[in-house]
């Protein structure tokens, strides 16, 4: 079972260049769910969505865009990359189960230089 | 806005013996789920245990079992018997029930490490 699947694993990037994070999932899951994990700290909700064509701010927004035009895919776009979006970024889902659990990718380390 | 507290950064325990993660949170809602996600060094976040507030009884998972504290809004995990692969990452987090935007709260985890 493939569950959430998240690309590129490792990435480094210039400040001031722009990517794209990849995160899709099989298990027909509304909610979709981009977390960033400092070194030593814990995670922080980025951007969130509830269905596709919705999508809303998390705690951490600023420097990043998403969409969600399938439910399967949620893609998080980081533009102007600078080095304080050097990060682990997780990709997480949920669905309409009354367990509360969330279903995580294996994570992409990214780092701005 | 939801606050998850863990007070321990770091703990060690021998192996084969319980230790206790501790975590305080901070909500004004009456019903939510509690949850314990470990994070081995591989970085793969794993549900160790859940609990739903309104569930008086405390959650048990093989040698993981939990100590909820509503009234205090505390939620510590015990690990019995601990192994070597039990070393990880642990994270405490909260959620509001289904049927809100259901977004997790961390709080900045205790880093476990059991020895020899």
């Amino acid at each position: 079972n493939a569950g959430v699947t998240q690309t590129p694993k490792f990435r480094i990037l210039k400040i001031g260049q722009s990517m794209t994070l990849q995160c899709t999932q099989d298990m027909n899951h509304n909610y979709m769910y981009w977390y960033r994990q400092d070194p030593g700290m814990g995670l922080k909700l980025i951007y969130y969505s509830v269905g596709a064509g919705i999508t809303d701010k998390g705690e951490v927004p600023n420097g990043y865009n998403v969409s969600r035009s399938t439910t399967e895919d949620f893609p998080l776009r980081l533009e102007l990359a600078a080095p304080s979006q050097t990060s682990v970024y997780f990709c997480a889902s949920k669905g309409t189960s009354n367990t509360g659990e969330l279903f995580f990718g294996e994570g992409s380390r990214l780092t701005v230089l | 806005a939801q606050t998850v507290t863990q007070s321990q950064p770091e703990m060690s325990v021998q192996e084969a013996e319980t230790v206790t993660l501790s975590c305080t949170y901070d909500t004004s809602e009456s019903n939510y789920y509690l949850f314990w996600y470990k994070q081995p060094p591989s970085r793969q976040m794993i549900l160790v245990i859940r609990q739903e507030a309104y569930k008086q009884q405390n959650a048990t998972e093989n040698r993981f079992s939990v100590n909820f504290q509503k009234a205090a809004k505390s939620f510590s995990l015990k690990i019995s018997d601990s192994q070597l692969g039990d070393t990880a990452m642990y994270f405490c987090a909260f959620m509001k029930p289904p049927g809100t935007a259901s977004k997790l709260t961390f709080g900045t985890g205790t880093r476990l490490q059991v020895t020899l």
